[in-house]
């Protein structure tokens, strides 16, 4: 059974990049089976899909962040990363990094538990 | 790309049933059989209850079950209970390897 688990800084200061990491544990992350994904919600909010990676490297992105938004994988360290550029306080949120499958309709089954980023100065 | 509609919120006596609904376009929902649904407890992570628009994942309980129709997928909750009290969101493929998730239904259990 797949583990995620989200870290990174809680606080950032608008203009600046919001950094993540996703370490994902009981399996590989270079498995063919999965996409890694990013999803965030602000507070009292609903979900907003921000991206997803596949372990070739391909990636695919939310239209309305596609600007701002870079995320990449480290197969060394079983980890899969979010860069959001340019923050402002409109991207606070909780922020989780999920798996999807191809067998599953590519929904996303496997969570972190989301960890919360302000941006404020 | 804009986000699904869905009823704000949604309400049922124990042991009813409700259904919420979640509306799309035929750019998404119309398109692809790949709506799923999720249930969120406050302060928790979302959880997969259906994917491929009727699937149950293991574990989910057969109270949970999915449909669709045109533009329009539905969740129904049979024989409501207190722990399903918790907000649900409905997600859909959007193409291009996008998806777009739902605005979010609460659903209180009277």
């Amino acid at each position: 059974q797949l583990q995620l688990q989200e870290s990174g800084p809680g606080l950032v200061k608008p203009s600046e990049t919001l950094s993540l990491t996703c370490t994902v544990s009981g399996g590989s992350i270079s498995s063919s089976s999965y996409y890694w994904g990013w999803i965030r919600q602000p507070p009292g909010k609903g979900l907003e899909w921000i991206g997803s990676i596949y372990y070739s490297g391909s990636t695919y992105y939310n239209p309305s962040l596609k600007s701002r938004v870079t995320i990449s994988v480290d197969t060394s360290k079983n980890q899969f990363s979010l860069k959001l550029s340019s923050v402002t306080a409109a991207d606070t949120a909780v922020y989780y990094c999920a798996s999807s499958r191809h067998e599953k309709g590519y929904s996303y089954d496997y969570w972190g538990q989301g960890t919360l980023v302000t941006v404020s100065s | 790309q804009s986000a699904l509609t869905q009823p704000a919120s949604v309400s049922g006596s124990p042991g009813q049933s409700i259904t919420i609904s979640c509306t799309g376009t035929s750019s998404d929902v119309g398109s692809y059989n790949l709506v799923s649904w999720y249930q969120q407890h406050p302060g928790k992570a979302p959880k997969l209850m259906i994917y491929e628009v009727s699937k149950r994942p293991s574990g989910v309980s057969n109270r949970f079950s999915g449909s669709k129709s045109g533009n329009t997928a539905s969740l129904t909750i049979s024989g409501l209970q207190a722990e399903d009290e918790a907000d649900y969101y409905c997600c859909s493929y959007a193409g291009s390897s996008t998806f777009v998730f739902g605005t979010g239904t609460k659903v209180t259990v009277l």
